[in-house]
């Protein structure tokens, strides 16, 4: 299966401190994603990063993409109660037509 | 940013019957859209790809006789799911991708429709 995995796949923490989530994947990609779902809704498009970029930043979601490894990482730092969501990451392959594959997602709950 | 819509947000149905999804592109034309499934607390699955004006392109174990998907015009694509049983049962997302913008095109996501088959 092409499908990423990612890591934790549950993660709980306190209001302020900062959450990290990893997502590896198998084959050479065009770009990765990260996308937010609250439960039982849609998807909300955080970061995408190009093959070719190793970290980027918005506001305070850093995302890192390593090839070498075929691995990302997504921080959300300072997080906040309305921070509580699932986080999926995303790859598109080369030659695909586009289509996404889903990493399992990681669970992510902040207490205030 | 681009909006992407899709109806109905919620089905019930009886088993035996067909449901048909639709997915829009609100503001701009998208050649290629996209079907996911996503069962609770599990990740979208890709389904299939729909593009324009040809036959849809199924992943590897979906049923294409069960889930018809037809991309009519370039602001539209429906799914439907004939003769829907509970375990098709599931929360159904479209995407569409945007090719106005330069390099990677992002996708953007409908807000899914929940499906339950009685």
């Amino acid at each position: 299966s092409q499908q990423g995995e990612e890591d934790p796949q549950a993660l709980s923490i306190q209001e302020g401190e900062n959450a990290t989530m990893n997502c590896s994947y198998k084959t050479s990609i065009n770009n990765l994603q990260w996308y937010r779902q609250n439960s039982g809704r849609g998807l909300v498009h955080l970061i995408l990063i190009r093959s070719n970029e190793r970290e980027k930043h918005s506001g305070r979601l850093r995302v890192t993409l390593d090839t070498s490894k075929k691995s990302s990482s997504l921080l959300i730092t300072a997080s906040r109660a309305a921070d509580t969501a699932s986080y999926f990451c995303a790859t598109e392959f080369y030659n695909q037509g586009g289509k996404l594959i889903f990493g399992q997602g990681t669970e992510l709950s902040v207490k205030p | 940013g681009a909006v992407v819509s899709q109806h109905p947000s919620r089905v019930i149905c009886k088993s035996g019957t067909s449901v048909k999804i639709e997915c829009r592109s609100l503001d701009f034309q998208a050649t290629t859209m996209f079907w996911y499934r996503q069962f609770p607390k599990q990740s979208l699955m890709l389904m299939a790809t729909s593009n324009e004006g040809s036959k849809a392109t199924y992943e590897q174990g979906v049923e294409k006789d069960k889930f018809l998907i037809n991309h009519a015009s370039l602001t539209l694509s429906t799914l439907t799911v004939t003769s829907a049983h509970p375990e098709d049962s599931s929360f159904y997302i479209c995407s569409a991708r945007d090719p106005r913008a330069g390099g990677p095109e992002t996708q953007y996501f409908g807000p899914g429709t929940r499906l339950l088959v009685l």
